[in-house]
């Protein structure tokens, strides 16, 4: 089956880092996507894991567990512009999306 | 390119009316994903298709919708005798096969209001 978790909601501070985690339950693995959605626009690509480890992009970075069904991104000096929706996506073919991660960046 | 093109931005029309959306991929994406999202929900997969041949339909695609690709290129979903359950935004999404570490590219979707 396809399942994945990841919190609704956090918030966090101008300037800090913030971890946003993913589970998911899938069959046909094959790779994970991370997503950033400002409100009312089109969710536009952060990166792409498809190996366990970390993958580094500027201030953002993703990890993933394949045998612990685990993924997070990781956001470094958070800005305001930060604050939107960050959605976990796992690719069997087609990108079965979690419900999303609304993150308020706090001056 | 200028990416994966939606049209109309927006639509509102009354219960019973029937809307058609279109989608105009990246040239060079072989396939085409319809989504629908609602509002604090992620995208919800709805349909795909490779060139022109519609490869899956999701238990969420009722009877009343359909989509096409005729030519491989662009797609048109069509919902017939909406209701107001189907108020959504629609996103459109383009990729190519073997080449996912590059992402799904998405529209900015049709915002649709049945009222």
């Amino acid at each position: 089956g396809q399942n994945i978790d990841q919190p609704t909601e956090m918030t966090a501070t101008e300037g800090a880092i913030v971890q946003i985690n993913c589970t998911y339950q899938t069959s046909g693995f094959n790779g994970l996507f991370w997503y950033q959605q400002h409100a009312g626009e089109a969710p536009t690509f952060l990166s792409y894991n498809v190996l366990d480890g970390l993958e580094e992009k500027g201030r953002f970075s993703s990890f993933l567990s394949r045998s612990k069904g685990y993924s997070y991104l990781l956001l470094k000096e958070l800005q305001m512009k930060d604050s939107a929706s960050y959605l976990c996506a796992d690719n069997t073919g087609k990108l079965i999306f979690g419900q999303g991660t609304t993150l308020q960046v706090k001056p | 390119d200028t990416g994966v093109s939606q049209n109309p931005r927006h639509k509102i029309t009354k219960r019973g009316q029937n809307v058609t959306f279109r989608c105009d991929p990246i040239s060079e994406h072989n396939r085409l994903y319809w989504y629908r999202q609602t509002l604090g929900q992620g995208p919800e997969f709805l349909t795909y298709f490779q060139n022109e041949a519609q490869l899956e339909k999701s238990r969420l695609l009722s009877d009343r919708f359909s989509a096409e690709r005729p030519k491989g290129s662009f797609s048109t979903l069509e919902i017939q005798r909406t209701e107001q359950g189907d108020s959504a935004m629609y996103l459109c999404a383009s990729t190519s096969t073997g080449n996912s570490e590059i992402g799904y590219t998405f529209g900015s979707g049709t915002r649709l209001t049945v009222v």
